[in-house]
């Protein structure tokens, strides 16, 4: 079946707008996370969805940063006044379960900010 | 911040050889995750390790775990230029945060020589 899409791939944003990144999870998965990927790093927790609830948004940066999951289905994360530090790979991940087992990963963002 | 520490960062081997990656963490952990990265694409859960368990086989793949000194090693034997990519080890600190979600080490760089 379908696995985790993202869109859009590759953002190129000057610094100060706005961005909107989208994640589509599999179908039926009940947790959605999103993660910050650095260049060489591995992906660092923002926020995780379980349904249409955002239980945990320790990871978020700053208050720059906003997700939400409006119907528990597809999840948009976005980035208000966008700087150059925001540069990274955006990493959803969706799962079936309600507690840390694997995750299904989407190919990601990469967002450029100049 | 990273949960955990990988070793080696990087490691060359010739094909058909086999590749070890060593993982350490800090947290009390309910199981504990490898993902391997291709250069350009999403993350794809290779193994899940529980607590309770100390070795795991799948297919080419051995996992090791030592809770008492907090390390999982990774095995892949006879290894495939294909097997070139970046592994990861993740775990989860849902037993001492509560917090659901994945914390990742900083990578293994594998590169197989054909």
């Amino acid at each position: 079946g379908a696995g985790v899409s993202q869109s859009p791939r590759y953002k190129v944003a000057k610094r100060g707008q706005d961005v909107a990144l989208r994640c589509d999870p599999i179908s039926g998965h009940v947790s959605l996370f999103w993660y910050q990927q650095a260049l060489g790093q591995g992906p660092e927790f923002l926020t995780y969805f379980q349904n249409e609830a955002q239980l945990d948004k320790s990871g978020l940066p700053s208050d720059r940063f906003f997700a939400e999951r409006p119907e528990g289905s597809v999840s948009t994360l976005k980035i208000q006044r966008t700087q150059q530090e925001d540069s990274a790979v955006y990493l959803c991940a969706s799962s079936p379960y309600r507690t840390t087992y694997e995750q299904y990963f989407g190919p990601g963002t990469r967002l450029t900010v100049t | 911040s990273q949960q955990g520490e990988e070793d080696p960062q990087a490691l060359s081997i010739q094909e058909g050889e086999n590749a070890t990656m060593n993982c350490s963490y800090k947290t009390s952990i309910n199981n504990l995750q490898w993902y391997r990265q291709n250069s350009g694409r999403g993350l794809v859960h290779l193994i899940l390790i529980r607590s309770n368990e100390r070795e795991k086989h799948s297919g080419r793949l051995r996992v090791t775990l030592d809770t008492s000194k907090k390390s999982s090693s990774l095995l892949i034997t006879a290894s495939r230029a294909a097997d070139t990519a970046s592994y990861f080890c993740a775990t989860d600190a849902e037993k001492d945060t509560g917090r659901r979600a994945l914390t990742f080490g900083s990578g293994t760089r594998l590169q197989v020589q054909p």
